[in-house]
């Protein structure tokens, strides 16, 4: 384990469900980020939170939704939801700044299926 | 122009030899750099860090940076059919509020 937790690890959905991935760091880091991995695209920055504040969302559609209600949780809502949105979605957390010499550390991520 | 660029490969290197991963950015003010390695359907996980020109070794692996050049690479030595994965190589922007990654190369060790 990497102290950055998600679940759930699998998730399947249909386009009209609601759902939600967590995310949980025991680092006692105040930064998290959601990511996006799609098949042989680089991992594309969603959203950034320092201290529970939204500092970056990179114009992801509102049908992502993110929550951060400390410094240790983060979650992203999910709703009606596109085939194209089916991805690895890794969560990060880390000092903010970010420090020179130690980057992030990532969560084992949530493979999402979009039916 | 993209931000980070990486050879997608793949990268076939016989077990036992050097393999020499390249990544090159844009932003000339960069503070820091790291090399992370993605097993498939695993998360990244960090192998390497360097903010200062020159070399930086741990264990097989050395990262090299050479910012006037806008240019870090990551060798790794007596390659393993373990190092067989994809390398992705991460920019620090100025802000220091985010990191910019590039699309990895893929790296297969022959045994």
């Amino acid at each position: 384990e990497t102290g950055v937790t998600q679940t759930p690890r699998h998730l399947v959905m249909g386009m009209t469900n609601k759902k939600s991935l967590k995310c949980e760091q025991h680092l006692g880091h105040n930064a998290m980020y959601w990511y996006k991995q799609s098949a042989k695209k680089p991992l594309e920055l969603m959203f950034v939170y320092s201290l529970e504040e939204r500092v970056e969302n990179n114009s992801v559609p509102s049908r992502f939704s993110p929550e951060c209600p400390n410094s240790s949780h983060l979650f992203l809502h999910l709703h009606t939801l596109q085939p194209e949105d089916s991805a690895l979605y890794l969560c990060a957390s880390s000092p903010f700044p970010v420090e020179l010499d130690y980057g992030y550390t990532f969560g084992s991520g949530t493979r999402l299926t979009v039916v | 122009q993209k931000e980070v660029e990486q050879n997608s490969g793949p990268l076939s290197v016989p077990e036992g030899a050097i393999a020499s991963l390249n990544c090159t950015y844009s932003d000339r003010v960069s503070q820091s750099f790291f090399w992370y390695r993605q097993y498939s359907g695993k998360s990244p996980e960090l192998i390497m860090s360097i903010y200062s020109n020159g070399d930086k070794e741990d264990g097989r692996f050395t990262a090299q940076l050479n910012k006037a050049s806008q240019y870090v690479s990551l060798l790794i030595r007596d390659s393993q059919p373990s190092d067989s994965a994809t390398y992705l190589c991460a920019v620090l922007g100025a802000a220091g509020n985010k990191l910019t990654f590039g699309g990895g190369t893929r790296v297969l060790v022959k045994p």
